[in-house]
């Protein structure tokens, strides 16, 4: 089945430094990618997204390529923070058939003054 | 106003009690959801609902049931509740359109079963 794989955090960061969160995923067909944010005490918001291969999704200074041939979509900001302490979870939607979310584990974020 | 409401926002409860956690919506949407969160598990999916007649099971139903009772509402239910099921339960919503089906989430109900 399908299956979404986030690298382990938690992520510790200082202000201004480049973030990297590694996600890969397993899936048949050509699914959708995501990246979801949940702060702290909060529901999770959509970040960003993308449809199909060689798509960039940006939102917020954060980018995420879907690249097929490495079953990938990292999450990179080029300065980070504070505010984007969060936890990240990627995210597929299948391409055919029923399009209930598979979920990554998350990846906690945090930065530091 | 939130375009997904959950309530109650916290609960905590006994075992063996039945326990109900409603979601609303005003985004329009046919399609509605329940996961559960818990640490270092990402979030599980328990039931979905494509319309109201529409019901499927999730990768995580045992124990659970829920009532789609009308486009804009979807519950769910614990029957007989038990410490296991203690977590941070989201409901979420979508639509499909220009050939993806983004979800967008409630607040979260955060649940303990003692």
């Amino acid at each position: 089945g399908d299956s979404v794989t986030q690298m382990e955090g938690p992520v510790t960061l200082s202000e201004e430094a480049f973030l990297t969160i590694n996600c890969t995923y397993t899936a048949t067909g050509y699914p959708s990618l995501f990246w979801y944010v949940q702060y702290p005490g909060e529901g999770l918001q959509l970040l960003l997204k993308a449809t199909k291969a060689d798509d960039k999704g940006s939102n917020k200074g954060f980018e995420a390529t879907y690249r097929k041939e490495t079953t990938s979509f990292h999450l990179e900001k080029g300065s980070v923070q504070v505010s984007d302490s969060a936890v990240y979870f990627c995210a597929l939607s299948p391409g055919t058939g029923r399009r209930a979310l598979t979920f990554g584990s998350g990846t906690r974020l945090q930065v530091q003054p | 106003d939130a375009d997904v409401t959950q309530t109650p926002r916290n609960r905590i409860t006994k075992t063996g009690k039945r326990i109900m956690l409603e979601c609303s919506q005003t985004k329009g949407h046919d399609r509605m959801y329940w996961y559960r969160q818990d640490p270092g598990l990402g979030l599980r999916l328990i039931y979905y609902s494509f319309d109201v007649k529409d019901i499927n099971k999730g990768e995580i139903s045992d124990g659970y049931s829920v009532s789609r009772q009308a486009q804009a509402k979807f519950s769910l239910s614990l029957e007989s509740a038990i410490p296991n099921q203690t977590a941070l339960y989201f409901c979420a919503t979508s639509e499909p359109r220009g050939g993806t089906d983004t979800q967008y989430f409630g607040p979260g109900t955060r649940l303990t079963v003692l």
